[in-house]
């Protein structure tokens, strides 16, 4: 059983340039999850999505940030229009739901380490 | 912004010897998780302790968990050079969103052989 898989592994761009960020969830999990997380710092919440409900987007920092995700498997992160300050490690993970979802552990990638020049 | 604040920032101690960090948050939660992470690597979920459970114990480690102090902590007994990491605390937040884990800055934890 695969675990949870993030593309590229490091991604290094121009400021300004776009940026897609892929996720590929453990299979059967419902939850997936975005976040950031600086150099040094703890994780920063972006998105939530769970099943067909509408995703909690609260943690968005800017509406250049926008996540999809396909039913129940692959998300992508799209940065748009990217900045010096957007650089950062973008960590992915997924849980699974059901009978005390309330508890579940989530499941990491190793992350993308963005770096923005 | 931050629920979860790990103490102390870094800890530094030799092989054997025990390791506790510390964890406080701000609002009611339903569970309380600890994650450790490799350098380079993504977050390895360690133990979830649940809002009516005081300690609970998973090989090596023992979470307590303080409800009326809002606090946590982890203990690593016999410690070894592989448990060279950073830990963290990640709190839920009681009536809010499933999907909205907040984590501490995490302690870094230094084993020397």
């Amino acid at each position: 059983g695969a675990g949870v898989s993030q593309s590229p592994s490091n991604k290094v761009t121009e400021k300004g340039k776009d940026v897609e960020l892929r996720c590929d969830p453990i299979s059967g999990h419902t939850a997936l999850y975005w976040y950031r997380q600086r150099l040094g710092q703890g994780l920063e919440f972006l998105i939530y999505f769970q099943g067909n409900s509408a995703p909690d987007k609260s943690g968005l920092p800017s509406d250049r940030f926008s996540a999809e995700r396909t039913g129940e498997s692959v998300s992508t992160l799209t940065i748009q229009r990217t900045q010096q300050e957007d650089s950062a490690v973008y960590l992915c993970a997924s849980s699974s739901t059901g009978m005390g979802w309330l508890h579940q552990p989530q499941h990491f990638g190793d992350g993308t380490r963005l770096s923005i020049l | 912004s931050q629920q979860g604040e790990e103490d102390p920032q870094a800890l530094s101690i030799q092989e054997g010897e025990n390791a506790t960090m510390n964890c406080s948050y701000k609002t009611s939660i339903n569970n309380l998780q600890w994650y450790r992470q490799n350098s380079g690597r993504g977050l390895v979920h360690l133990i979830l302790i649940r809002s009516n459970e005081r300690e609970k114990h998973s090989g090596r480690l023992r979470v307590t968990l303080d409800t009326s102090k809002k606090s946590s902590s982890l203990l690593i007994t016999a410690s070894r050079a592989a448990d060279t990491a950073s830990y963290f605390c990640a709190t839920d937040h009681y009536g809010g969103s499933q999907g909205n884990l907040i984590f501490g800055k995490g302690t870094k934890l230094s084993v020397k052989p």
